[in-house]
C-alpha cells in the first residue's frame, strides 16, 4: 500500500526495556521525521533525516536512537525505557525541503 | 518567546458560522507556513499551504499570510460539527534546515450545532 506506515499502532512496555518503532515510506521521500506529542508539549521534534544515512538530532533527542540504511525506512529506538516516554509518536516524510509533511497514523506507547 | 505560536482554545463557533484560527511566529527567515487538522486520536493532517503574502483559497478554508506582521491565519467558513478538531499552524525552519517544520501547540476548534 502507497503511504506512510507506522508499527506497532500501540505498544506497552517495561521500564529499561529497549523498543523499537517502525516507519516506512513508499514514496521514496528524502525527509523523514520522528515527532512525539504529548498534552502540553505539542509536537517535538526527536530527530530527522535529509537522505538515506544522513541524520541528525531534534528538540528532544536523549534516550532515543535512529537509523536509516534505506530511503524508506526510518525505525526509532528508545534504548533503555523510561515512564517519561510514554507518548504518541508519529513519524512524517517530506518530498521537499520546502513542503509540508505527510504523518503516519502514528503508535501510542506506554511505559510501565 | 515561543517560536510559533497560537491560542490554546477552545475556539467554539455555531454551525454555519467562519471559524477564525490565528498563529504568530517569531523568525522572519520562515517562508512556508501551513495548516494541519487533527482529530482526536489521530494523526495531523494537512490542509492548507501558503508561501506568498495574501489569500489563498480551497474550499471552505482560507489561509491568509502577513510576512510583515509575522501572521498566518485559517478561516473556516461555513463550519461544520465534522470541523471539530484540533488545528495546527507548522512554519519551516528559518533559511529551511533540512526540511523541519515548527509546530504551534494547536487551537481546539468546537463547532456546535
Amino acid at each position: 500500500d502507497a503511504g506512510i506506515t507506522q508499527s506497532p499502532r500501540y505498544k506497552i512496555t517495561e521500564t529499561g526495556r529497549q523498543v523499537t518503532l517502525m516507519c516506512h515510506q513508499t514514496w521514496s521521500h528524502s525527509y523523514m521525521f520522528w515527532y512525539r506529542q504529548d498534552l502540553g508539549h505539542g509536537l517535538r521534534l526527536i530527530y530527522y533525516s535529509a537522505a538515506a544515512d544522513i541524520t541528525d538530532k531534534g528538540e528532544v533527542p536523549d534516550g532515543y536512537v535512529v537509523s536509516r540504511s534505506k530511503t524508506e525506512n526510518f525505525p526509532l529506538t528508545l534504548e533503555s525505557a523510561t515512564r517519561s516516554q510514554t507518548s504518541v509518536y508519529f513519524c512524517a516524510s517530506s518530498g521537499a525541503g520546502a513542503g509540508g509533511y505527510t504523518f503516519g497514523s502514528g503508535t501510542r506507547l506506554t511505559v510501565v | 518567546q515561543k517560536e510559533v505560536e497560537q491560542n490554546s482554545g477552545p475556539l467554539s463557533v455555531p454551525e454555519g458560522a467562519i471559524a477564525s484560527l490565528n498563529c504568530t511566529y517569531s523568525d522572519r527567515g520562515s517562508q512556508s507556513f501551513f495548516w494541519y487538522r487533527q482529530y482526536s486520536g489521530k494523526s495531523p493532517e494537512l490542509i492548507m499551504s501558503i508561501y506568498s503574502n495574501g489569500d489563498k483559497e480551497d474550499g471552505r478554508f482560507t489561509a491568509q499570510l502577513n510576512k510583515a506582521s509575522q501572521y498566518v491565519s485559517l478561516l473556516i467558513r461555513d463550519s461544520q460539527p465534522s470541523d471539530s478538531a484540533t488545528y495546527l499552524c507548522a512554519v519551516n525552519h528559518p533559511y529551511n534546515q533540512g526540511g523541519k517544520l515548527i509546530f504551534g501547540q494547536g487551537t481546539e476548534l468546537s463547532v456546535k450545532p
